[in-house]
Formats: structure tokens, sequence, C-alpha cells
């Protein structure tokens, strides 16, 4: 098993530019989130998802959009990028009903840099 | 609602404890923790959850007072492979695991 994968590893965007993140698991997890980690900070809930066709937000939704069409995977778009937006996003995922309250498995991150 | 670490920052020596501890103004159904070490995704360490369950792969201890909304992550005789910053999330209702700032632990030889 892979686990959850995230491409791309880093990226480079101008501002106003959107791009999608992507995130896939093999586990066959209902619930999946992102995350983003700010220097020296905590991880903070964009959205997430209870399984497919189901999303919704987090913390910091704003500038932000997800979808759920399957189990595998949950894509994160960046509308329109600002440099507020600059960070480490990490994908993390869980199993079953309940999988809120097991172990979430983090993807690998992505580093995104909005100049 | 973001859970509340202290300390920020702790060093040790190898061999010493310490305790982090995890606070949360409202009532929770679950304290989760995990590691994360330098430029790594967080690893999972614990969960704890209302009444009493815990899950964990480590040899970490760690207790969760329902009543005060609390729980201490305890590791005892530490290693220079503990350190790393150390991160508690809650689950108050709904869907939503937050987690807070973090606790960043160095341990010198």
């Amino acid at each position: 098993n892979a686990g959850v994968t995230q491409t791309p590893k880093f990226q480079v965007l101008k501002t106003g530019q959107s791009m999608t993140l992507q995130c896939a698991q093999d586990m066959n997890h209902e619930y999946m989130s992102w995350y983003r980690q700010d220097p020296g900070m905590g991880l903070r809930l964009i959205h997430y998802s209870v399984g497919a066709g189901i999303t919704d937000q987090g913390e910091v939704p704003n500038g932000y959009n997800v979808s759920r069409s399957t189990t595998e995977d949950f894509p994160l778009r960046l509308l329109s990028a600002a440099p507020s937006q600059t960070s480490v996003y990490f994908c993390a995922s869980s199993t079953g009903l309940a999988g809120l309250h097991n172990e979430q498995f983090f993807g690998p991150g992505t580093r995104l840099t909005v100049l | 609602q973001q859970p509340v670490q202290s300390p920020q920052a702790v060093i040790l020596r190898e061999g010493e404890d310490a305790v982090i501890n995890c606070s949360s103004s409202k009532a929770l159904y679950s304290v989760h923790w995990y590691r994360q070490k330098h430029g790594e995704a967080p690893v999972f360490l614990m969960i704890l959850l209302k009444g009493g369950e815990q899950k964990g792969h480590e040899k970490i201890s760690a207790s969760f007072n329902e009543k005060k909304q609390q729980s201490s992550l305890y590791l005892t005789a530490s290693q220079l492979s503990y350190s790393g910053t150390y991160f508690c999330g809650t689950v108050i209702s709904g869907s939503r695991l937050t987690f807070g700032e973090g606790t960043q632990l160095t341990v010198n030889p």
C-alpha cells in the first residue's frame, strides 16, 4: 500500500493563479481532511470529508474548495492564490465511520509558495 | 475551538522525563497526540477517548481527565529520538479534529 500520497511535493505560484493539490489514499478510508501548517504553527483544518460526496468546512476554508467524488481522492483547489496561502499543506485520512476517533494517516505534504 | 498546549518548548537531557499538557474550554470526545519531526509529516502516537478507551502504538503514556477537559502526555526516560514537535488534537463535536500549536521537545545527549 502506498498510504496517503500528495502531489506535487513543491509548487510556486504567482498571485492570482489557481491550482489543485492532489491527495489520494489506497486504504479505503472514509474520513479525509486537509490541513495547512505555517512556520512554527500548528495544523489548521481547511476542509474535511466523511465520505464520497460529503464535505464540510474546517477552521480556515476561505480561498479553498474541495470535492470528494471517490473514496480514494480528495483534491484541494486554490481559487486565486494569495501570498497568505504560502504554507505546507497536509492531507490525512482515517478509517471507519468513526474515522475521527482513529489514527490519522498523513501524507508527506505539499510545500506551496505564492509570490 | 483550538486546544491550548503547555509548555511551548522544553529541553531535556537524555533519560529525563517530561509532561506535555493539553486543555480545552469545551467537553471533549477524544484527544489525539502526534509527533512531527522537522520537515516530515505528523506521526500518530495515541488517542484517548471519552469513557476511558485508549489506542496507541508506542510505549508512551497519557491521561485524559474528562471533567477538566485536559490531557497530559508523559515522556519518561527520554531518548534522542523523542525530539520533535508534539501536537494534541481534540474532537469537541461533529467531525472536526483541531490541533494545538504544538510543544517543541529537544532531547540533548
